[in-house]
C-alpha cells in the first residue's frame, strides 16, 4: 500500500516569486512519482514524474522537482510563478497499478 | 480520439435518481480507472480495469455504485439512488503498460445531486 501527504493546503504567492509545494509519500515497494496540475473547470494533465535515474526532474511550463528516497520526498518547485499558474496541484504514487493522490495544493498567485 | 473523452460533461439530478457517466478512454489503452474529486479533497480511487482481468472494485463506497466495461473500452459508471453526499466531480483516466504508471484523465463529469 502506498500513500501521499501534502504538507500544504493553500499556497498564496506574489507573481514572480519562486514557489515550492511539498510532497511526502510512504510505500513498502519502488515507486514512480508524478506531479499533476488542475486548472479551474479543466481536468488533470502531467506536469512530470520520476520513474528512475536523476533524481532532479524536470517538467512542463517551468516546473521542476526532485526525488528524495532517504526523506521519501517529492517537493515541487518553480523559480518564478506567473498569474496563469494559479491551479491545484497533486501528487501521486504509483507502487502498483493505480496511483495514489495527495489531498491537493490550490496555488494562488497574485499580481 | 486523442484523449480521454467523458459524458455527460454536468449532470443534476434529484436525490433517489440512478444516474450513468460514460468514459472513452484513448483508443489501445487496457487499463481504465474511475476517481471521484469532492469539493475540498484528493481523488479518491472507485474502480480499476485492466484487460480481461476482474476490476478492482475496493474503492466503491457502497454497494449503490457500480461499474462496467464492454469490449475493453467504454466503461460506464452507474450511481443508484443517488443521496446528496454523491455530488463530485467523477473523473476516468486510461493507460497502457507502456505508460510507465501515468494516467492520462478526462475532463470528469461533475454530477449534483438536489
Amino acid at each position: 500500500a502506498q500513500s501521499v501527504t501534502q504538507l500544504d493546503s493553500q499556497v498564496p504567492v506574489f507573481e514572480e516569486a519562486p514557489v515550492e509545494l511539498r510532497c511526502n509519500y510512504s510505500s513498502s515497494v519502488s515507486v514512480y512519482l508524478f506531479w499533476y496540475v488542475q486548472y479551474p473547470n479543466q481536468g488533470l494533465q502531467l506536469l512530470l514524474k520520476y520513474l528512475s535515474g536523476s533524481t532532479l526532474v524536470k517538467g512542463i511550463n517551468g516546473f521542476e522537482a526532485e526525488f528524495n528516497k532517504s526523506q521519501t520526498s517529492f517537493h515541487l518547485r518553480k523559480p518564478s510563478v506567473h498569474i496563469s499558474d494559479t491551479a491545484e496541484y497533486f501528487c501521486a504514487v504509483n507502487g502498483d497499478y493505480k496511483l495514489s493522490f495527495g489531498a491537493g495544493t490550490t496555488v494562488t498567485v497574485r499580481a | 480520439g486523442a484523449g480521454v473523452s467523458q459524458s455527460p460533461s454536468n449532470k443534476v439530478t434529484e436525490k433517489g435518481k440512478d444516474v450513468e457517466l460514460r468514459c472513452d478512454p484513448i483508443s489501445g489503452h487496457t487499463a481504465l480507472y474511475w476517481y471521484r474529486q469532492s469539493l475540498g479533497q484528493g481523488l479518491e480511487f472507485l474502480i480499476y480495469f485492466q484487460g480481461n482481468s476482474a476490476p478492482d472494485k475496493s474503492g466503491l463506497p457502497s454497494d449503490r455504485f457500480s461499474a462496467e466495461r464492454t469490449g475493453g473500452s467504454v466503461s460506464t459508471l452507474t450511481i443508484q439512488r443517488t443521496q446528496q453526499e454523491d455530488s463530485a466531480v467523477y473523473l476516468c483516466a486510461s493507460s497502457s503498460l507502456d505508460t510507465t504508471g501515468e494516467l492520462f484523465f478526462g475532463e470528469g463529469s461533475r454530477l449534483t445531486v438536489l
